[in-house]
């Protein structure tokens, strides 16, 4: 069955640095994977999706992530973190073939400071 | 832009009563979802619901939770006998039927208080 690990569930950063959030997948079949992030008092908004072709995908909001078959890895990262980015982020993957339930990771918070 | 709706925000109910939690999914899509987040956790998926029927459910989606689409617009999720592990943030979500991988599209989510 698949499965989502988010590698830390707090990071901080400061404004301007770059940010890096760690996701890693099991899959026995090749996945789809997504980040979504969550503003406080807000439903979780997709920010960029992989599912075939480039291994390099770029979102909204300057973030992008790269899937590593190799390494059953997903990161999100962004060349420099700006106040607004404060939020929580989810690493996902469709569960399997044949549908299209989201298995999530446990989320984690960024914080950006000045 | 079109949204996906959650009402109501907050309800705080009493072990054992039932709840009814609901969602005005986008107005063009097809496919709707149920999702739940316990506090520190992951967010879990529910059930999934198509041309009228489940089309997946988790093992956690048993007999005491049912959904519907009453109307044209609406889509519930109905607790039959909640218990104190209801407690939890219950998410909607839809999307269009084209393409297993596109995108879902949630709300802002209930927060669902058992006492």
């Amino acid at each position: 069955a698949q499965s989502v690990t988010q590698l830390g569930s707090h990071v901080s950063v400061s404004e301007g640095a770059l940010v890096l959030l760690r996701c890693n997948y099991s899959s026995s079949v090749p996945p789809y994977l997504f980040w979504y992030v969550q503003y406080p008092n807000q439903g979780l908004q997709l920010l960029l999706k992989y599912t075939t072709g480039a291994t390099l995908v770029k979102g909204i909001n300057g973030f992008e992530a790269e899937f590593k078959k190799s390494e059953t890895s997903f990161h999100l990262t962004k060349p420099s973190a700006h106040m607004s980015d404060a939020a929580e982020y989810f690493c996902a993957v469709i569960a399997n073939q044949a549908g299209t339930a989201l298995i999530f990771g446990k989320g984690t918070t960024l914080s950006v400071s000045s | 832009e079109p949204e996906v709706t959650q009402t109501p925000s907050h309800q705080v109910t009493q072990m054992g009563q039932e709840v009814i939690l609901r969602c005005v999914p986008i107005s063009n899509h097809l496919y709707f979802y149920w999702y739940r987040q316990i506090l520190g956790q992951k967010v879990e998926f529910l059930v999934s619901f198509y041309n009228n029927e489940i089309s997946e459910k988790s093992e956690i989606f048993d007999d005491q939770f049912s959904v519907e689409r009453p109307d044209g617009s609406n889509f519930t999720l109905k607790i039959r006998s909640t218990k104190l592990e209801d407690s939890a943030m219950y998410f909607c979500a839809s999307r269009t039927d084209r393409g297993q991988n596109n995108e879902q599209f949630f709300g802002p989510g209930t927060r669902l208080t058992v006492l």
